[in-house]
């Protein structure tokens, strides 16, 4: 069965400091990958998606993600992290062949960003 | 605007009692989910549903109902089985095709009292 672990359950940074958020999966083939952010009591919001191809992902707000196979690992970065950012975090994994909404969540990782 | 309306935003309901929690989207999408959210797990999902009169289950569908009678709906019927139903409740849906991913209504917070 497919998982994701996000180690860190709360991170702590101050505004224009560089982010990294950890990402692992346990996928026995090629995965789908989702990094979502959700702010309180809201839905879901897209961040970006690995499918295929470069394995360097850029997405909205700033955001990238690399995908390294060998570490089974999908880490969210930014250089600069603005005040806005403070939200809550998901990486999810999707399988090829599957319905594309069928997704294995990780825990979530809340981001505070300090003045 | 198109979209996914999840309502009502909030919901009260006596311990004991059937809710059913309504999914609505405009989005000409095939595929329509429901995930449940709990402080710390993440998200898991309870049903799916790839076309109109088809859904399987989930992860944790035990203590829950969903029908699909319309492509544009896919209420989920939270019913006194479920253990433990105060959680967010998030509706999904996913475009036809391949590389896409899933759009998400802005939740359901359902409180059993």
């Amino acid at each position: 069965a497919q998982s994701v672990t996000q180690p860190d359950i709360h991170i702590t940074v101050s505004e224009g400091a560089s982010l990294e958020l950890r990402c692992n999966y346990s996928y026995g083939a090629t995965p789908y990958l989702f990094w979502y952010v959700q702010s309180p009591g809201q839905g879901l919001q897209l961040l970006l998606k690995y499918f295929s191809g470069d394995t360097l992902v850029q997405g909205i707000k700033g955001f990238e993600a690399e995908f390294k196979r060998s570490q089974s690992s999908f880490n969210l970065r930014k250089p600069s992290v603005h005040w806005s950012d403070a939200a809550e975090y998901f990486c999810a994994v999707g399988s090829l062949g599957t319905s594309y909404g069928k997704l294995t969540f990780g825990q979530g990782t809340i981001l505070t960003v300090h003045p | 605007d198109g979209g996914i309306t999840q309502s009502p935003k909030y919901l009260f309901r006596k311990e004991g009692q059937n809710v059913t929690l309504s999914c609505e989207q405009n989005l000409n999408h095939d595929a329509m989910y429901w995930y449940r959210q709990d402080p710390g797990q993440g998200l898991r999902l309870i049903y799916y549903s790839q076309i109109v009169n088809d859904f399987q289950k989930g992860d944790i569908a035990e203590g829950y109902s969903v029908s699909r009678e319309k492509k544009e709906s896919f209420p989920l019927t939270v019913t006194s089985a479920q253990k433990n139903p105060t959680a967010f409740y998030l509706c999904a849906s996913t475009p036809p095709g391949g590389d896409t991913e899933a759009f998400f209504g802005q939740g359901t917070r359902l409180t059993v009292v």
